[in-house]
C-alpha cells in the first residue's frame, strides 16, 4: 500500500495551525499512524489508529480520517515541533510509511 | 524507563555479513513483539522485519527476504538481525522498534539506531 504525504516541505511559524495530509493507494480503514522524527533520533509515535493520541503526546496534536484520506493537525506550532512527520499504514504486511513532511521555520 | 540500544553496525563490503543487536530494558521484553526498521541517509522509513514475542511468527520485507534473519533471546532481553549477502542498497541506519500490546506494527518505542554502510 502506497502512502502519499503533502505538502513537503511545509514552512510555518510558531503559533500557526498546521495540517499535513496522507493519502493511501487503497482503503485502510483507520489503520494509520503518525510519527515525528528529529535529526539523529528514532521516530516518536504521536497518533495511532488515525485519531488516538499516544500517551504523553501534547493535545495540540490531533489526527483524523478513514479510508484513504487522513490528516495530522498541530493546533498551535511550538518551537519543538519543527521536525519531519511520517504517516504509516498498519492495515496489512508489509507496513509502509509515507515519504515524510518536513516542517520548517518560515 | 523503556530503552532500546542498537549495536553492531559498521562498514562492510558488498556480499559480506553483519549481525545487529538490540538490547532492551525497562519493560518485560518477552511479552512484546519487536521489529527492525531502516532509513537510508536523507530518505524515508522502511520496515524490515517483525518477530512475535515467542518467535512463533516472523515476517520480512521482500527486499531482504532470504538474506536477513531476525531472532530474539528473551532470557537476555535482546533482539538480533543477521544480515547476509549485503548490497549497496542495504546502507542505512537500522532501528529496533517495539510493537504495542494491541498492534504488531504500532511502534511505540525506538532505539537511536545503528549505521550500516555497505561499500567497497
Amino acid at each position: 500500500i502506497r502512502l502519499t504525504q503533502s505538502p513537503s516541505p511545509l514552512s510555518a511559524s510558531v503559533g500557526d495551525r498546521v495540517t499535513i495530509t496522507c493519502r493511501a493507494s487503497q482503503s485502510i480503514s483507520k489503520y494509520l499512524n503518525w510519527y515525528q522524527q528529529k535529526p539523529g533520533k528514532g521516530p516518536k509515535l504521536l497518533i495511532y489508529s488515525a485519531s488516538s493520541l499516544q500517551s504523553g503526546v501534547p493535545s495540540r496534536f490531533s489526527g483524523s480520517g478513514s479510508g484513504t484520506d487522513f490528516t495530522l493537525t498541530i493546533s498551535s506550532l511550538q518551537p519543538e515541533d519543527f521536525a519531519t512527520y511520517y504517516c504509516q499504514q498498519t492495515y496489512n504486511t508489509p507496513p509502509t510509511f509515507g515519504g515524510g513532511t518536513k516542517v520548517e521555520i518560515k | 524507563e523503556v530503552e532500546l540500544v542498537e549495536s553492531g553496525g559498521g562498514l562492510i563490503q558488498p556480499g559480506g555479513s553483519l549481525r545487529l543487536s538490540c538490547a532492551a530494558s525497562g519493560f518485560t521484553f518477552s511479552t512484546y513483539s519487536m521489529n527492525w526498521v531502516r532509513q537510508a541517509q536523507g530518505k524515508g522509513l522502511e520496515w524490515v522485519s517483525y518477530i512475535s514475542s515467542t518467535s512463533g511468527t516472523i515476517y520480512y520485507a521482500d527486499s531482504v527476504k532470504g538474506r536477513f534473519t531476525i531472532s530474539r533471546d528473551n532470557a537476555n532481553n535482546s533482539l538480533y538481525l543477521q544480515m547476509n549477502s549485503l548490497r549497496d542498497e542495504d546502507t542505512a541506519v537500522y532501528y529496533c522498534a517495539r510493537g504495542t500490546s494491541n498492534s504488531w506494527y504500532n511502534f511505540d518505542y525506538w532505539g537511536q539506531g545503528t549505521l550500516v554502510t555497505v561499500s567497497s
